[in-house]
């Protein structure tokens, strides 16, 4: 099946720093989404991508669509406290898709 | 704002017995669907449901996985024979339109098989 890899697989930051991570495909994904997952809750939606080389933020968080298809990234600015946990990046291989598939996801700890 | 409630948050069950999870989607949501995470591990699709059937499924989903709408408002994962490989979160989501943009999910149900 599909397998989207995520790196770093963690991550350990001080407050105030930028984090970048990403996602890579080894095939065609027609929608991004990056999602965020604290302990003991499900996964909640941060971002949406749905064309290639789309570039979209949401506060402090920046997120694009590769060109190629196959790969996104994302951008946290500027961390704080509240932004520890794991990031997922997800993928809709087709628009008449139902299901997404997640990526490895990347562990973020701030560091005080 | 708007959540899909699942209940319980965590069930301990034992090896053989049938277990049922339930979720309140989203009162107008139309799409449904069933993830599991195995601890530590990413999230992974089970099922989805859209105009009571469902619509696509996983190779996780055999024989022993069922998912039902019996009213207008639950929608409920039954394993049939609970395996030890059964223990995971099971997270139920929803959404209005189709996967598109991204899906509203649950806190989700620890499953505990022993």
């Amino acid at each position: 099946g599909q397998q989207l890899n995520q790196s770093p697989q963690s991550m350990f930051i001080q407050e105030g720093e930028d984090v970048s991570m990403n996602c890579t495909s080894s095939s065609i994904f027609n929608t991004w989404l990056w999602y965020k997952q604290e302990p003991g809750e499900g996964p909640v939606l941060l971002i949406a991508l749905y064309k290639a080389g789309e570039l979209t933020s949401n506060g402090r968080l920046t997120a694009q669509f590769g060109i190629t298809r196959k790969d996104s990234f994302l951008n946290i600015s500027a961390s704080i406290p509240s932004d520890v946990g794991i990031y997922f990046c997800a993928g809709q291989e087709n628009f008449g898709n139902e299901k997404l598939t997640f990526g490895t996801g990347t562990r973020l700890t701030i560091i005080p | 704002e708007p959540e899909v409630t699942q209940t319980p948050s965590h069930q301990v069950t034992q090896m053989g017995q049938e277990v049922i999870l339930r979720c309140v989607p989203i009162s107008n949501h139309l799409y449904f669907y069933w993830y599991r995470q195995i601890l530590g591990q990413k999230v992974e699709f089970l099922v989805s449901f859209y105009n009571n059937e469902i619509s696509e499924k996983s190779e996780i989903f055999d024989d022993q996985f069922s998912v039902e709408r019996p009213d207008g408002s639950n929608f409920t994962l039954k394993i049939r024979s609970t395996k030890l490989e059964d223990s995971a979160m099971y997270f139920c989501a929803s959404s209005l339109t189709r996967a598109f943009y991204g899906y509203t999910f649950g806190s989700g149900t620890r499953l505990t098989v022993v």
